[in-house]
């Protein structure tokens, strides 16, 4: 059974640090990777997907990496501002059934002014 | 504008009682799913559906069920059966069969049982 880790379970830096978010899984045999994140009782807001034939992804301020050998994942946040505060949540799938996928508990980030 | 709508943001239900969460969407997507989330932890799958009149339990299926009579509607209700029902429970959709399936979610609804 595919089990997804984040560490560390929070995190707190001042306002333009850049950042590395955490991202481990036990099997492999993934077919993509999506982090997300989640504001306070909010839903998810999809970030970025990484196939398993990527390594990278990039969208403004972020970058995701994937190494499937070794069954991690980073999302690097470049510098942090204050509204990037929130948690931050893997998932992890195995096949095309997006909705399937294995999500991480999350990391929540504090970004101090 | 797409999206995913789900009512009421909040409910509050006495034991005993059956209670009805909506989902709608207007992406035309084929799969929807519903999952829940307690503090501190990931999103657990409750139930999902990748074609209108049929569904599959998730991993924590007990004490809930659910209807997927149009493509656009997957509403869930959580029966007396669920033993511990207080949660957050987020709606999500995605296109069936694609490459990039990204999954995307509903605002919440935050169901307490008083």
């Amino acid at each position: 059974k595919q089990e997804v880790t984040q560490i560390p379970a929070a995190l707190s830096v001042p306002e333009g640090e850049n950042l590395v978010l955490n991202c481990s899984f036990t099997d492999s045999a993934i077919y993509n990777l999506q982090w997300f994140r989640q504001d306070p009782g909010k839903g998810l807001t999809s970030l970025l997907l990484i196939q398993s034939s990527q390594r990278e992804q990039t969208s403004g301020r972020l970058n995701a990496s994937l190494d499937k050998s070794s069954g991690r994942s980073t999302l690097y946040i470049a510098a942090s501002q204050p509204g990037d505060s929130a948690t931050y949540l893997c998932a992890v799938s195995l096949n095309t059934n997006a909705g399937k996928s294995t999500f991480g508990d999350g990391t929540t980030l504090t970004v101090k002014p | 504008d797409g999206g995913i709508t789900q009512s009421p943001k909040y409910l509050f239900r006495k034991e005993g009682q059956n209670v009805t969460l909506s989902c709608e969407q207007n992406l035309n997507h084929d799969a929807m799913y519903w999952y829940r989330q307690d503090p501190g932890q990931g999103l657990r799958l409750i139930y999902y559906s990748q074609i209108v009149n049929d569904f599959q339990k998730g991993d924590i299926a007990e004490g809930y069920s659910v209807s997927r009579e149009k493509k656009e509607s997957f509403p869930l209700t959580v029966t007396s059966a669920q033993k511990n029902p207080t949660a957050f429970y987020l709606c999500a959709s995605s296109m069936k069969h694609s490459g990039a399936n990204v999954l995307t979610f509903g605002a919440g609804s935050r169901l307490t049982v008083l």
